[in-house]
């Protein structure tokens, strides 16, 4: 089956830094790709749409601002955690669609941020 | 916009059981339902997936059965195995509204 990676796999990092975290898909090519934010026991909640060539657009109560998104290429879409605070810690999971898959999500295995 | 509930939150069984997890959905235009399982510290995994067109749909212990009259539809693993154990979602339309999760803990 299709195959989507994330980097890192966990990253821990200070108060108000910035954090990246990349999203590939290895064996196809993803037009549209989706991040997730899953706090501890909870579902996962949609934070935003990454489309390639173009603006993310933004789930309610998500800030595009903190919350940075870049789909470069039909590989590769990037999140990054701008000036992080400890209540940004979560899970950070990407999905992507395969065309012709008919709706068929492939997920990454996820990154865990912690924020001191 | 589409809100998926399911039930239950937790399920306990001893091997060898059936496990039945129902989720409801509100809107009426979605089509495909997937179900994930998600193992500690990892992303969610397909396991099995119905459209609207058909009302029911297994692979091996794994069925899923679809009533959108009731918009409802439900998973079934039956033969229960210690390696079932996970948090299983439920999603409407392309995952983007998923399910609360339901811990399922399968006894030795």
């Amino acid at each position: 089956g299709a195959v989507v990676s994330q980097h890192p796999s966990w990253v821990i990092c200070k108060s108000g830094t910035s954090v990246k975290i990349e999203c590939r898909s290895l064996d196809f090519q993803a037009t549209t790709m989706f991040w997730y934010r899953q706090f501890p026991k909870q579902s996962l909640m949609l934070m935003a749409t990454s489309n390639e060539g173009s603006k993310a657009t933004y789930e309610q109560g998500v800030e595009k601002d903190k919350f940075l998104i870049n789909h470069a290429s039909l590989t590769l879409s990037t999140l990054t955690v701008t000036s992080a605070h400890p209540e940004d810690s979560s899970f950070y999971i990407c999905s992507a669609p395969r065309q012709g898959a008919l709706n068929e999500q492939f997920f990454g295995p996820g990154t865990r941020l912690t924020v001191l | 916009g589409e809100n998926v509930e399911q039930h239950p939150s937790t399920l306990s069984v001893q091997e060898g059981d059936s496990a039945v997890i129902k989720c409801t959905y509100s809107d009426s235009a979605s089509n495909y339902f997937p179900w994930y399982k998600q193992e500690l510290g990892k992303g969610p995994q397909l396991i099995i997936d119905i459209r609207s067109n058909v009302g029911e749909k297994k692979d091996q212990r794994i069925a899923v059965t679809l009533n959108k009259t009731a918009k409802h539809f439900s998973l079934h693993i039956t033969e229960t195995q210690p390696e079932d154990s996970a948090v299983y979602f439920c999603a409407a339309e392309r995952a983007l509204t998923f399910g609360s999760g339901t811990r399922l803990q399968v006894q030795p």
